[in-house]
């Protein structure tokens, strides 16, 4: 099937920085991804939806100021994380929908942690 | 909102029929049951989906009820690699302009020895 990688897996950064977390389409093309949210034992949360060459689409709650989302090219979309805080840390998933059949490839996950 | 009920966790012997039942009562006619599943700490995993016919493929196998209120998926000789939190979906498809995935809480499959 189709692939989605992200970068990085695993990420540790001090209160107060930004971190940015890739979202790549390996052999497809995407005009869509969308990013979500993990917490421990919870289910994963619909962030955003990000579009190519458009503003993302955020769900209710979210801040967009706080999340910057960048669709610069039909297969990168980009997540970042700024000023990031203690609470902000989480498992962060983004995905595409295939080239074909519709259903939607997930990346291996970024974990944060802020210190 | 997810628009699906699952049981919180089951558990199921390692070779015998895994059957993961979903409650989808409110499912439209252009949207489809999708099930994934998420091995802790990983990216979730598609496994299949479905309309209205059953579904078979190399992982498991999608029973869906006639009037399309509920489905259950099948893995028939559950392995202790099986063990994970498994998502019903109901989800509007389409290609590359297909609807976004609201997750519920899913089951919590553990498959014991």
């Amino acid at each position: 099937g189709a692939v989605v990688s992200q970068h990085p897996s695993r990420v540790i950064c001090k209160s107060g920085t930004s971190v940015k977390i890739e979202c790549r389409s390996l052999d497809f093309q995407a005009t869509t991804m969308f990013w979500y949210r993990q917490f421990p034992k919870q289910s994963l949360m619909l962030m955003a939806t990000s579009n190519e060459g458009s503003k993302a689409t955020y769900e209710q709650g979210v801040e967009k100021d706080k999340f910057l989302i960048n669709h610069a090219s039909l297969t990168l979309s980009t997540l970042t994380v700024t000023s990031a805080h203690p609470e902000d840390s989480s498992f962060y998933i983004c995905s595409a929908p295939g080239p074909t059949s519709g259903e939607l490839f997930f990346g291996e996950g970024s974990r944060l942690t802020v210190l | 909102d997810a628009k699906t009920t699952q049981p919180t966790s089951m558990d199921c012997a390692e070779g015998r029929a895994a059957n993961l039942p979903c409650n989808h009562s409110t499912i439209s006619g252009n949207e489809y049951v999708y099930w994934y599943r998420q091995i802790h700490s990983q990216g979730p995993q598609y496994i299949i989906h479905g309309l209205k016919n059953n579904e078979t493929n190399e992982m498991a196998s999608l029973i869906i009820t006639e009037d399309r209120k509920s489905s259950t998926l099948i893995l028939p000789h559950a392995t202790l690699r099986d063990t994970a939190v498994y998502y019903c979906i109901v989800r509007v498809s389409g290609g590359n302009q297909g609807g976004k995935l609201i997750f519920g809480q899913g089951t919590e499959l553990s498959v014991k020895p």
